[in-house]
């Protein structure tokens, strides 16, 4: 069974910075693109970010951009989010995603962060 | 404001049926694939249709996909209490020198 774990999700200060992580288990992780998607309260899902299979391929939405960092470990079948400079507007629940082709077929449960003073 | 749009709301009763619209461009839905997203309350997205008319397995045949040129159709028939969520597009949007994805901003499904 295919299971995406997201952690690392938490209450930081605005300029903060946190380290998302999801830990993948049941499939071979190193043959799939993987995401990070983010939802803030209330609102609509917002693509963030995304990385081929051995890390090569990175690409950001522009919001995001120059402040957050993906990157992934394979021997640990794990997918990271190194976010900086946080806003206010980061706030949200972010989800880890598995990239099958043209689609996003598996996703976590997500993770919330909160970036408040 | 979302690269693709989609109607904020839709609602229709039990047992009827609905579509919801999803509109975009040439750099996105015109030459990509569409999939569309169930997510209900407190829950995380699922795929409900892939590759523009496609259903993973599991998916029941009330749903179905759409595409004609920049705009596609999610429609779902014989609707169900169940069926109230909130449902998304997306697809990957060329537009710049890498692709990217991009989802719509979501429809509110209300069964009366």
């Amino acid at each position: 069974e295919v299971q995406l774990v997201e952690s690392g999700g938490g209450l930081v200060q605005p300029g903060g910075s946190l380290r998302l992580s999801c830990a993948a288990s049941g499939f071979t992780f190193n043959y799939y693109w993987m995401n990070w998607v983010r939802q803030a309260p209330g609102k609509g899902l917002e693509w963030v970010a995304n990385i081929n299979q051995d890390g090569g391929e990175k690409y950001y939405a522009d919001s995001v951009k120059g402040r957050f960092t993906i990157s992934r470990d394979n021997p640990k079948n794990s997918l990271y989010l190194q976010m900086t400079s946080l806003r206010a507007e980061d706030t949200a629940v972010y989800y880890c995603a598995r990239r099958d082709g043209y689609k996003l077929v598996y996703w976590g449960q997500g993770t919330l962060v909160t970036v408040s003073s | 404001q979302s690269v693709l749009t989609q109607p904020p709301s839709v609602s229709a009763a039990p047992g009827q049926k609905v579509t919801i619209s999803c509109s975009g461009s040439s750099s996105n839905i015109g030459n990509n694939y569409v999939s569309w997203y169930q997510q209900l309350p407190g829950a995380a997205p699922k795929l409900l249709i892939y590759e523009n008319n496609n259903r993973p397995s599991g998916i029941p045949d009330r749903f179905s996909g759409s595409k004609s040129g920049t705009s596609a159709t999610l429609g779902i028939t014989g609707l169900q209490t169940g069926d109230e969520a909130d449902y998304y597009c997306g697809t990957w949007d060329s537009s710049l020198s890498a692709g990217y994805w991009v989802f719509g901003g979501g429809t509110k499904l209300t069964v009366l």
